[in-house]
């Protein structure tokens, strides 16, 4: 059965310091999500690609996040300077199907923040 | 007041018990209701899906939505303790692609 891939699936990291992370989309998957997941915490979206383009990132903190998808298919999302207040799952999603909700999310990337 | 609100449990109940999970939303453009299970360490899996108002039924699973109470269940028949995780509750309006997640209500069955 296809799957989302995620790496590394745990990262500790001390603050100030360059994290990324990295997702492979199901084949075929044209649109592919960040979202990040607090502890007791539903998930809120960071990044929404369609292809290689952007479609939403106005929850994505710019001074220190960054995502991207050159090739439309998969895609690593970074943190630099890390924050303690960054730790949490790091989930990403792809979808066959636009406009229906209908996501397969990967295990996630859990970070722990020094 | 968040759009989407969920109890978050922790819900426990003895295995083989019918299981009411809900959550109530402010947005009257959400069209669009999912629930979504996690398992502890995983990512969210869909479990059911359902568009606008009205019941969905699937082997042990109901969804319900009732659009102008703007709430919306998931039953669970017969519980096994495979169950036991987080039951997340999201939507969507027509035409936007962000889900909106509640806050997930951690079930646990015992045997």
């Amino acid at each position: 059965e296809a799957e989302v891939a995620q790496s590394p699936r745990y990262k500790i990291t001390e603050k100030s310091q360059a994290v990324a992370f990295w997702c492979d989309p199901i084949s075929g998957h044209a649109t592919l999500y960040w979202y990040r997941q607090i502890l007791g915490q539903g998930p809120e979206l960071l990044v929404q690609f369609q292809d290689e383009s952007v479609v939403d990132d106005s929850q994505l903190p710019k001074d220190r996040f960054s995502a991207e998808r050159l090739k439309g298919v998969d895609s690593t999302l970074k943190i630099q300077p890390a924050e303690l207040g960054d730790s949490a799952m790091y989930l990403c999603a792809s979808s066959l199907a636009r406009l229906t909700g209908e996501l397969f999310f990967g295990e996630g990337s859990r970070l722990t923040v020094l | 007041q968040k759009e989407v609100e969920q109890d978050p449990g922790p819900l426990s109940v003895p295995e083989g018990a019918i299981v009411s999970l809900n959550c109530t939303y402010s947005n009257s453009a959400f069209q669009y209701f999912m629930w979504y299970r996690q398992y502890s360490r995983k990512g969210p899996e869909l479990l059911m899906y359902t568009y606008s108002s009205g019941n969905k039924e699937d082997g042990r699973f109901t969804a319900q939505v009732d659009k102008s109470s703007k709430y919306i269940s998931l039953f669970i028949r017969d519980s096994q303790p495979s169950d036991s995780a987080t039951y997340l509750c999201a939507m969507k309006d027509f035409g936007n692609e962000k889900l909106t997640f509640g806050t997930g209500t951690r079930l646990t069955i015992i045997p």
